[in-house]
C-alpha cells in the first residue's frame, strides 16, 4: 500500500531563517507531487506542483521552491522565511495516470514563523 | 484566485440531523471532489462527481452536481459526533491541478 511522510510535524523558525520541509512517498512510482499551504481557518492554496523528477510548476510567485531530486521526494524550501510563511503545509499525491483525479495527503507541518 | 467557493462558511447540528453543504465555482469542470479534513490533519478523499453524473451516494454521503448553475451540494445524513470536521470541494483545473476551496466547518453535538 501507499504512504506518504512528511517531517518536521512542527517547525519555529526566525524570520530570515532558512527552511527545507520534506515528503516523501512510498509503494508507488512516478506520482504527481503537490505542496499546498493552509492559513488557519481557510482552504488550501496550491503552492507547487511536480510531474516528474525535476520538473516543477510554481502557482504563487513567492520566495519559496520546492525540487524533487528523486521520483518520490519533494522538497520545499525558503532562503529566508517572511512572518507571513507561517501556516500548515501539506504536501500530497496522486497516481498521475489518465483518469485518476483523487489526491492523497500527507499528515502535513506546522510552520510558525516569529 | 480559488474556483470553489463552499457556505455555509460553519455549520453546527445536533446528531442525528442532516447537513448540507454546497460549493460553487466559476469555470467548466471535468470533475468535482469533496474532502475531508479533521483537525490539524491532512485531507481524506470522499467522493468523486464527474461532470456528466447528476448525483452519487457513498454510504452517508450523497453529492450531487448541477454543471448549469456551476454548484455542487455535500449532504451527509444522520450526522454523528465524529462527523465534526472541515469539508472541502475540489475542482480539477485542466493538466495536473486540483483547486480546493475556502471548506465549511462543521460541528456535530452530541
Amino acid at each position: 500500500s501507499q504512504t506518504i511522510h512528511q517531517w518536521p510535524a512542527t517547525l519555529v523558525q526566525p524570520v530570515g531563517s532558512p527552511l527545507s520541509l520534506e515528503c516523501t512517498v512510498e509503494g508507488t512510482s512516478n506520482p504527481n507531487l503537490y505542496w499546498y499551504r493552509q492559513a488557519a481557518g481557510r482552504g488550501l492554496q496550491l503552492l507547487f506542483y511536480s510531474v516528474g523528477i525535476g520538473q516543477i510548476s510554481s502557482e504563487v510567485p513567492q520566495n519559496l521552491s520546492a525540487s524533487r531530486p528523486q521520483d518520490r521526494q519533494f522538497i520545499l524550501s525558503s532562503k529566508k522565511l517572511l512572518l507571513s510563511d507561517s501556516g500548515f503545509y501539506l504536501c500530497a499525491w496522486n497516481p498521475g495516470a489518465s483518469g485518476s483525479y483523487e489526491q492523497f495527503f500527507g499528515p502535513g507541518t506546522r510552520l510558525t514563523v516569529l | 484566485s480559488q474556483q470553489g467557493e463552499e457556505d455555509p462558511q460553519a455549520l453546527s447540528i445536533q446528531e442525528g440531523e442532516n447537513a448540507t453543504m454546497n460549493c460553487s465555482y466559476k469555470t467548466s469542470i471535468n470533475n468535482l471532489q469533496w474532502y475531508r479534513q479533521n483537525s490539524g490533519r491532512g485531507l481524506v478523499h470522499l467522493i468523486l462527481i464527474r461532470s456528466n453524473e447528476r448525483e452519487k451516494h457513498s454510504g452517508r454521503l450523497r453529492v450531487t452536481l448541477d454543471t448549469s448553475k456551476k454548484s455542487s451540494s455535500l449532504l451527509i445524513t444522520a450526522s454523528r459526533a465524529a462527523d465534526t470536521a472541515s469539508y472541502f470541494c475540489a475542482t480539477e483545473a485542466g493538466g495536473f491541478k486540483t483547486i480546493f476551496g475556502a471548506g465549511t466547518r462543521l460541528f456535530v453535538k452530541a
